[in-house]
């Protein structure tokens, strides 16, 4: 069983709507988790952390469901520049054991 | 403004040559991380490496080796390349209890 499953998508969404993305680790040790930010040929970089109360950044909102296993990320008032993929990151412990997402791929349409 | 650097963008080898990935970074980091991308399959871990001469073997490590004689640069040796390292190398570093900050990535092709 992969350590962070996401779905891949691909998810076409109108500009202005509001999605929504999962994803499920598999260790309950995990301690940080946070989402990245991929476009296309270019690397990842952070977008936000995600922490336990939940925490918003603009028009995205992280939530961390410790009890479930899962994390999640919503996008408010899509915009064309959030056309990325999108990837969850999670750390098992506070060391060097960082398990990544395939990735989630958003397009946002005119 | 801090940054991790590799060498090339792009890169294309011949089977067998033997190839050097670069990477640097001015954050003096201890936690230096070779990736590779692939679709499908994710970020996977090549090595990593803690300290200077310090490394430990990723998920991935088969076919690559490093080298981390000064901090600031850790290098990804493919000893014989190989059509299924085809791949994107990604870099990052990190220092303890951060989250990990990536090189711009080099895209290998081996023929």
């Amino acid at each position: 069983r992969k350590e962070v499953e996401q779905d891949p998508g691909p998810f076409n969404v109108p500009e202005g709507a509001t999605v929504a993305f999962n994803c499920t680790y598999s260790n309950s040790a995990s301690q940080s988790f946070f989402w990245y930010r991929q476009d296309c040929r270019k690397e990842p970089k952070l977008l936000m952390s995600v922490y336990s109360s939940g925490n918003e950044d603009g028009r995205f909102t992280a939530q961390l469901n410790r009890a479930s296993q899962y994390i999640s990320l919503l996008i408010r008032d899509s915009k064309l520049s959030d056309s990325a993929t999108y990837l969850c990151v999670v750390n098992i412990g506070t060391g060097n054991q960082f398990y990544f997402g395939t990735g989630t791929s958003l397009t946002v349409i005119p | 403004d801090v940054k991790v650097t590799q060498s090339s963008r792009y890169l294309v080898k011949r089977t067998g040559e033997k190839v050097f990935l670069e990477c640097v970074q001015d954050m003096d980091h201890e936690n230096m991380f070779w990736y590779r991308q692939d679709p499908g399959l994710g970020l996977r871990l090549i090595y990593f490496s803690y300290d200077v001469k310090m490394k430990e073997k990723g998920d991935i490590p088969e076919g690559y080796s490093v080298s981390r004689e000064k901090k600031e640069r850790f290098s990804l040796i493919l000893e014989s390349a190989s059509t299924n390292q085809t791949s994107m190398y990604l870099c990052a570093s990190r220092e303890g209890g951060e989250r990990p900050l990536f090189g711009q990535g080099t895209r290998l092709t081996v023929v």
